[in-house]
């Protein structure tokens, strides 16, 4: 079953402009990851928010989660082309123990 | 270098036939995963191991089958009852320790279709 479901499905931007994904889920979480996907290719992790954290950074990336929302953003600040991809969230449910469901994923266009 | 290794990259079926997907990791990671993904959608959770000689029937396991012989290796086997196999089919694995935050780890993918 599909638990995360994204928002929005495509986004095309211009470099240097910020790009921002949502991701809503169900169930209760251990934690949410965000994942990359070039086309064609395997999934890179790109990084993970406990249930007890709110926000996480990484270089570009701002992790926001929400969980009495229980939803949670995805932002990529000052993007490249080279950010062309689909970016999926996937939860670690608190009853499903190591697996992940993923969501349907964001397919972000940076045109140069 | 460590990471995953899934082969064949592309892989052809002929109806009524039995393939097998190979996965292999060197990172001493405990579980292991496979994923289908359909074009333009995302990942669907088919089996997964936590231990050697242990899997676990994921969302769609109907028409496949796994072994875990080995902490390295978790071949797929999709098996002549699956009717719609073409997909492309995604190995992960992870570490179970506690605190470990880096997530799953992807092989490149095995593109299977049916001829």
């Amino acid at each position: 079953s599909q638990q995360g479901e994204e928002d929005p499905q495509a986004l095309s931007i211009q470099e240097g402009e910020n790009a921002t994904m949502n991701c809503s889920y169900k169930t209760s979480i251990n934690n949410l990851q965000w994942y990359r996907q070039n086309s064609g290719r395997g999934l890179v992790h790109l990084i993970l928010i406990r249930s007890n954290e709110r926000e996480k950074h990484s270089g570009r990336l701002r992790v926001t989660l929400d969980t009495s929302k229980k939803s949670s953003s995805l932002l990529i600040t000052a993007s490249r082309a080279a950010d062309t991809a689909s970016y999926f969230c996937a939860t670690d449910e608190e009853t499903s123990g190591s697996r992940l469901t993923f969501g349907e994923g964001t397919q972000l266009t940076v045109n140069p | 270098d460590g990471g995953i290794t899934q082969s064949p990259k592309y892989l052809f079926r002929k109806e009524g036939q039995n393939v097998t997907l190979s996965c292999e990791q060197n990172l001493n990671h405990d579980a292991m995963y496979w994923y289908r993904q359909d074009p333009g959608q995302g990942l669907r959770l088919i089996y997964y191991s936590q231990i050697v000689n242990d899997f676990q029937k994921g969302d769609i396991a109907e028409g496949y089958s796994v072994s875990r012989e080995k902490k390295e290796s978790f071949p797929l086997t999709v098996t002549s009852a699956q009717k719609n196999p073409t997909a492309f089919y995604l190995c992960a694995s992870n570490s179970l320790l506690e605190g470990v935050d880096y997530g799953y780890t992807f092989g490149s993918g095995t593109r299977l279709t049916v001829v």
